[in-house]
């Protein structure tokens, strides 16, 4: 069964720090792995999406990691913003007969505070 | 450029009643699809529509229809509500990886 599983599952960390989280996944066969930002009460919106040949990819402060080897994907988060407070979601998409099967994590909640 | 847009924000609804929730998007893309996201359950796919007249299942289709007669707009119908499907609804819109999610409609049903 096709499983993503991200930790932790909630963080708390000062406004200017850095943090990192983590996503493993059994999902197979890979086709490609996308990091989502989603705020309280909105939609998730992408970050980051890589495939099997990508292992970084950066949007801003945003830097995906993925060792397709190992099955793992982190998100590090550089000098943290009040505004980065909101659920990190990493999303695993396998081929599946023609289209691609989608699979959801459920989330890491970060909160940065002052 | 709307992006992808949900109505109604907000509902509530008495168990047996029935509802459409709309979705549209203005970006042109061919597959759109449902998901509901639950307390510590990652997003569900409940429906899928590949382009105009084509609809699909997904993980959670039961108690939900779909219609795709327009690639504009992707309604969701719940036939009769039911306390289990109290939830969040996002619709979306994808044009190859990239997907963009709809603002989301919060679903109580009492």
């Amino acid at each position: 069964k096709n499983q993503v599983e991200q930790s932790p599952q909630s963080l708390i960390i000062l406004e200017g720090k850095n943090c990192t989280l983590q996503c493993n996944y059994t999902v197979s066969p890979f086709s490609n792995l996308r990091w989502y930002k989603q705020d309280t009460g909105r939609g998730p919106v992408s970050l980051t999406i890589m495939t099997f040949s990508e292992n970084t990819k950066s949007n801003g402060r945003y830097t995906a990691t993925l060792d397709a080897d190992t099955k793992q994907s982190s998100l590090h988060i550089t000098a943290s913003q009040l505004s980065d407070s909101a659920s990190y979601i990493c999303v695993v998409s396998a081929n599946s007969g023609g289209y691609q099967k989608v699979t959801f994590g459920i989330g890491t909640k970060l909160q940065v505070i002052p | 450029n709307a992006g992808v847009t949900q109505t109604p924000k907000f509902q509530v609804l008495k168990t047996g009643q029935s509802m459409t929730l709309q979705c549209a998007q203005d970006m042109n893309h061919e597959y759109m699809s449902w998901y509901r996201q639950d307390p510590g359950m990652g997003l569900r796919l409940i429906h899928y529509s590949v382009g105009a007249g084509i609809t699909d299942q997904g993980e959670v289709p039961n108690g939900y229809n779909v219609s795709r007669s327009t690639t504009e707009d992707f309604p969701l119908r719940l036939l009769s509500a039911a306390p289990s499907q109290t939830s969040v609804y996002f619709c979306a819109s994808s044009e190859g990886r990239r997907q963009y999610f709809g603002p989301g409609t919060r679903l109580t049903v009492t």
